[in-house]
């Protein structure tokens, strides 16, 4: 899989929009973007997934560039919940493991 | 519902003893995962199971650890003469079936293993 590249931390202040940046400049035409989140003590969650446009669920917006060589997530409103590592993996259409990185770890303060 | 569960939470176990870990998944998933996450790493890939079937064990580290899943639900890694590099949270994971476009996996909360 193609690997991605994240910045190690951000920090957000409580209700206010996050945007978390990926980089993956060798992504492939069949390589998903999908984002997974750790909070502290837990396994990874779920957070969303995209081909190449843009998507929006409960979680987060996923942005999508047009040429695909990058993509935020986007959290709307940030809350202390949300204080976790963020993980922006790229995954084959045929892959199954997930190749997490190091990720972003987003503090957010009140 | 019921979530992806693993026992014990925690281990610690001396350098040399052999140890098992267990992951129940989701009623009815097909795919099972587990990874490997050292402090302050991002997990990685150890093995995956689709029904019984071990699929791939390329990240296994060593011929110390082996997994299985006899049953095609429960499943157990075992690690045999624990080492200090051992040490980590051992994630287990599941998903509906891996032979769609996508499935969401599914973790459980981990099991921290500490070789002393």
């Amino acid at each position: 899989d193609a690997k991605t590249t994240q910045p190690n931390s951000m920090e957000s202040n409580e209700e206010e929009p996050v945007h978390l940046p990926c980089n993956h400049s060798t992504i492939s035409g069949t390589d998903y973007i999908h984002w997974y989140r750790q909070l502290p003590s837990q396994g990874p969650e779920y957070v969303i997934h995209g081909l190449t446009s843009n998507v929006n669920n409960r979680m987060a917006s996923l942005a999508i560039a047009e040429d695909r060589k990058s993509s935020t997530l986007i959290l709307h409103r940030a809350t202390l919940r949300d204080a976790a590592v963020y993980y922006c993996i790229l995954r084959d259409v045929a892959g199954y493991a997930l190749n997490f990185g190091k990720g972003t770890s987003l503090l957010v303060t009140p | 519902g019921a979530g992806v569960s693993q026992s014990p939470r925690y281990k610690v176990a001396k350098r040399g003893q052999d140890v098992a870990l267990r992951c129940d998944p989701i009623s009815g998933h097909v795919s099972l995962f587990w990874y490997q996450q050292a402090l302050g790493q991002g997990p990685e890939f150890l093995t995956y199971f689709q029904n019984e079937a071990q699929l791939d064990k390329s990240g296994l580290p060593s011929d110390r650890f082996f997994a299985e899943r006899p049953e095609g639900s429960v499943s157990t890694l075992k690690i045999q003469r624990t080492q200090q590099e051992d040490s980590a949270v051992y994630l287990c994971a599941s998903s509906l079936n891996t032979r769609t476009v996508y499935n969401e996996q599914f973790f459980g909360p981990g099991t921290r293993l500490t070789v002393l």
